[in-house]
């Protein structure tokens, strides 16, 4: 079975400084990773994901994410804040097609000028 | 504009009176899907559809039906909410062959 692993609920950072979102999954089979941000009262946004191409994924706003196997992992990570990062991050897990996408709890970025 | 939309968008109900809330998307996808999300939770599988006709229960099905009679349409009924429903829902959409989700905007409903 999958599951994601999002370590810290709340993540705050100063403006301009580094972003970093931690996400840790597990999987029985090759996994695809999915980014999403959620602005508040918006819906969910994809950041960007990873299906099986380059390892280093590139996605909006600046925004960037490491698959590493050997960790498990697919951190997320900003080189500098901005203000209109604030809102909530989802990773997100899936393994089909056309399939369920299983999210983990979620961490909310502050960012403080 | 290829989009899902849900109605209503916020909703405040009583126990046990039924309601519906409406999907659709305009991208001709074959699946469908609904979550909830509540805080430290993330967001949870309640129903998906692979096509017309074709249902299933997710991770969190009990108190939720579904049906899926036109593939743009996904509708979610609560037959008798309870408070324990309150929380934010979305409909997604993605077709067969891809990994992605398309989501809509999101249904607040507040069970009292």
């Amino acid at each position: 079975a999958q599951s994601v692993t999002q370590l810290g609920s709340h993540v705050s950072v100063s403006e301009g400084a580094l972003v970093l979102l931690r996400c840790n999954y597990s999987s029985s089979v090759p996994p695809y990773l999915f980014w999403y941000v959620q602005y508040p009262n918006q819906g969910l946004q994809l950041l960007l994901k990873y299906t099986s191409a380059a390892t280093l994924v590139k996605g909006i706003n600046g925004f960037e994410a490491e698959f590493k196997k050997s960790e498990t992992s697919f951190h997320l990570t900003k080189p500098s804040a901005h203000m209109s990062d604030a809102a909530e991050y989802f990773c997100a897990v899936s393994t089909n097609q056309g399939g369920k996408l299983i999210f983990g709890q979620g961490t909310e970025l502050s960012v403080k000028p | 504009e290829a989009q899902v939309t849900q109605n209503p968008r916020y909703l405040i109900t009583v126990t046990g009176k039924k309601l519906t809330v409406t999907c659709s998307q305009n991208m001709n996808h074959e699946y469908m899907s609904w979550y909830r999300q509540d805080p430290g939770l993330g967001l949870r599988q309640i129903y998906y559809s692979m096509n017309v006709e074709v249902t299933d229960k997710g991770d969190v099905p009990e108190g939720y039906k579904v049906s899926r009679k036109e593939k743009r349409n996904f509708p979610l009924i609560l037959e008798s909410p309870s408070p324990n429903q309150t929380s934010l829902y979305f409909c997604a959409s993605s077709p067969l062959e891809d990994y992605e989700q398309y989501f809509g905007p999101g249904t607040r409903l507040t069970v009292t």
